[in-house]
């Protein structure tokens, strides 16, 4: 089982280009999160996704973010017109609803220059 | 809004010695309890987890959790240099599984010096 994979690990975008972040969850997990961290903070849920559905997106800024989990294929987070202040490690992570916890994978680092 | 709150930290403590890391929550509807540690530059990876009152043991490590005080803590015995990292609490309203969203604290730094 190779895990909860994300990619790319790092990725740099200048101000005002868009940034997609990829996550394939664990075989058999129907069930992903995306969270973001900053420098020195815990993580911030953003948005909670099954299959071709959106759960709960109370933690998405409503401009500029959108998340999508596609029938076949990864689930990606997309951010438009992307600022400074998006700089942070973005985690996604994914369960199978039956067992405890989350298993994250090992998150995209965003640099905006 | 649902708040969980760690002690800031840092905490340091010497090899061999137990580290208690403590976590309290707003939400006395939160069921599920977890403990997740981060090394630094790394993913959190669960270490434990928790339901019922009272005391939960895995090797060196403890959970325990009061639902009455909305307390949650995690005890580190026989602390090792290979603990130090930072340690998240998380909550979780559904019992027994994870569904929805986890409510994290900002996480306690720990350091164990040889």
């Amino acid at each position: 089982n190779a895990g909860v994979m994300q990619n790319p690990r790092h990725l740099v975008r200048r101000r005002g280009q868009e940034a997609r972040l990829r996550c394939s969850p664990m075989k058999g997990h129907s069930h992903v999160y995306w969270y973001r961290q900053l420098p020195e903070e815990g993580l911030k849920f953003m948005v909670y996704l099954q299959k071709e559905n959106i759960i709960d997106e109370s933690g998405m800024p409503k401009e500029r973010f959108s998340a999508e989990f596609p029938k076949e294929g990864p689930s990606i987070l997309r951010i438009q017109q992307v600022v400074r202040g998006d700089s942070a490690a973005y985690f996604c992570a994914s369960s199978a609803g039956t067992d405890p916890g989350y298993t994250f994978g090992s998150g995209t680092r965003l640099t905006v220059v | 809004q649902k708040e969980v709150e760690q002690n800031s930290g840092p905490l340091s403590v010497p090899e061999g010695a137990i580290a208690s890391l403590n976590c309290t929550y707003s939400d006395r509807g939160s069921q599920s309890f977890f403990w997740y540690r981060q090394y630094s530059g790394k993913s959190p990876e669960l270490i434990m987890f928790i339901y019922s009152n009272g005391d939960k043991e895995d090797g060196r490590f403890t959970a325990q959790l009061n639902k009455a005080s909305q307390y949650v803590s995690l005890l580190i015995r026989d602390s090792q240099p290979s603990d130090s990292a930072t340690y998240l609490c998380a909550v979780n309203q559904a019992r027994g599984s994870t569904l929805g969203r986890l409510y994290f604290g900002r996480g306690t730094q720990l350091t164990v010096w040889p």
